[in-house]
């Protein structure tokens, strides 16, 4: 049973460029939830998403982000116009309920240049 | 606003000692909190978890200990081994205001051979 993973690993971008973060859950997990690293921070929640519902997106920047969970396919976060803020790792974690831990992928870096 | 703080951004142990690891909480609506482990450049990886109707879990060299009424949890780690190297991050969640989990800043444990 692959663990939960994500792509690409490292994605760098220019300002005003958008950055598509992806998502697969492990096998059986239908709760989805992306966090954000800062440099020197810990995590922060950004989105809690169940098969094609956002449940809570209260963590989630009000412009340029939005995220998205399939039917079919991976979990999507996308981020436009991107500035050099957005610089950070980006994890994704996925439970089979809502209840119990949840477990993390590798993450993405992303590099605003 | 920081839910979930982790006051000691370091610690350093002897292999063989007690690694104490310190996490308190402001939200009295928070009944679920887990420990995760994170290597440089992985995801978080999940250690242990407790809920809010008990005080104590163990399993194998990792204890985590709740009270309630400090808002306060901890993560004992005996004996310490020099694999125990990694960012702790300790985690919190309400099955009332939402199934998010609020990390905090995390401790960076050292086992010194």
């Amino acid at each position: 049973n692959a663990g939960v993973m994500q792509n690409p690993r490292h994605l760098v971008r220019r300002r005003g460029q958008e950055a598509r973060l992806r998502c697969s859950p492990m096998k059986g997990h239908s709760h989805v939830y992306w966090y954000r690293q800062l440099p020197e921070e810990g995590l922060k929640f950004m989105v809690y998403l169940q098969k094609e519902n956002i449940i809570d997106e209260s963590g989630m920047p009000k412009e340029r982000f939005s995220a998205e969970f399939p039917k079919e396919g991976p979990s999507i976060l996308r981020i436009q116009q991107v500035v050099r803020g957005d610089s950070a790792a980006y994890f994704c974690a996925s439970s089979p309920d809502r209840r119990v831990e949840a477990f993390f992928g590798q993450g993405t870096r992303l590099t605003v240049v | 606003d920081q839910q979930v703080k982790q006051n000691s951004p370091s610690l350093s142990v002897q292999e063989g000692r007690i690694s104490i690891l310190n996490c308190d909480y402001t939200n009295s609506m928070f009944d679920y909190f887990l420990w995760y482990k994170k290597y440089p450049a992985e995801g978080p990886t999940f250690l242990i978890s407790i809920s809010s109707i008990k005080d104590k879990n163990e399993d194998g060299r990792f204890t985590v200990f709740l009270n309630k009424s400090a808002k306060h949890l901890s993560l004992h780690i005996v004996p310490s081994q020099p694999g125990d190297s990694a960012v702790y991050f300790c985690a919190a969640s309400s099955s009332h205001t939402g199934n998010q989990f609020y990390f905090g800043t995390g401790t960076s444990l050292t086992v010194i051979p």
